[in-house]
C-alpha cells in the first residue's frame, strides 16, 4: 500500500498569512494527488486535483505543485473561512490513501 | 445541480448487519464510478471501496473486504454499502463520493454523510 504522509499535523496562522502544507508518498505516484478541505461536521470539498489542478470554484489563493513522492498545497493569503483540516489522497492506484490530515487554526 | 444524499445509517451490536444507501442526482450515474469513505470520530478519512461506472469491478479495503458489499442500482440512481459482521472498529461517518472522470479516483462530490455506531 502507498503511504501518504502530511506534515505539518497541525498549524496555527494569522489571516492574511502564507501556509504550506506538505504531503510525502511513499512510493512515485506522478501526479496523482489530490487535495481536500474539510471543517468540522461537513463532508470533504475538492480543492486541487492532479496535484496542480484547481477545482472549478475554488478561489485561486488555493495552489498545488509537485509530482512523484513531494507535494505541497499553499494558500497564498489566509482567509478567515480556510481554517480548517487539509487531507491529501493519492488516487494512484487501489488501496487509495488518504494523508493523516493537517488541522489549521487561527493564532 | 449534483447532489448525494446518504442514508441507512444508525446503532447496531457488533457481529450485526446494516446497509447504507446513496440517492445520486444531477449527474449521469451510470459514466461515473463511485466510492465509499469513512471517517471515525476525531480520526482522519478512510478509503473504504470504490465500483467501476459499469459496476463491473469493485475494490475495497483490507479492513473491510470480506464483511462489506458495495452495489449500485442503475434504475435506482443508487449507490449501496451492504456491511456485515459489524465492529466497533467500523464506528464512522460514511460519506459516498463520486468520481470527477471516467474512473480517476477523484472525489468531487460527496454526501453529507451519515453515522453508523456498532455498540453493545
Amino acid at each position: 500500500d502507498i503511504q501518504m504522509t502530511q506534515s505539518p499535523s497541525s498549524l496555527s496562522a494569522s489571516v492574511g498569512d502564507k501556509v504550506t502544507i506538505t504531503c510525502r508518498a511513499s512510493q512515485s505516484i506522478s501526479t496523482s494527488l489530490n487535495w481536500y478541505q474539510q471543517k468540522p461536521g461537513k463532508a470533504p470539498k475538492l480543492l486541487i486535483y492532479g496535484a496542480s489542478s484547481l477545482q472549478s470554484g475554488v478561489p485561486s489563493r488555493f495552489s498545488g505543485s509537485g509530482s512523484g513522492t513531494d507535494f505541497t498545497l499553499t494558500v497564498s493569503s489566509l482567509q478567515p473561512e480556510d481554517f480548517a483540516s487539509y487531507y491529501c489522497q493519492q488516487s494512484y492506484t487501489t488501496p487509495i490513501t488518504f494523508g493523516q490530515g493537517t488541522r489549521l487554526d487561527i493564532k | 445541480q449534483v447532489q448525494l444524499v446518504e442514508s441507512g445509517g444508525g446503532v447496531v451490536q457488533p457481529g450485526g448487519s446494516l446497509r447504507l444507501s446513496c440517492t445520486v442526482s444531477g449527474f449521469t450515474f451510470t459514466n461515473l464510478g463511485m466510492h465509499w469513505v469513512r471517517q471515525a470520530p476525531g480520526k482522519g478519512l478512510e478509503w473504504v471501496s470504490s465500483i467501476q461506472h459499469d459496476g463491473l469491478y469493485q475494490w475495497y479495503s483490507k479492513s473491510v473486504k470480506g464483511r462489506f458489499t458495495i452495489s449500485r442500482a442503475v434504475s435506482r440512481n443508487t449507490l449501496y454499502l451492504d456491511m456485515n459482521t459489524l465492529r466497533p472498529e467500523d464506528t464512522a461517518v460514511y460519506y459516498c463520493a463520486k468520481d470527477r472522470e471516467y474512473n480517476r479516483r477523484i472525489f468531487d462530490y460527496w454526501g453529507q454523510g451519515t453515522l453508523v455506531t456498532v455498540s453493545p
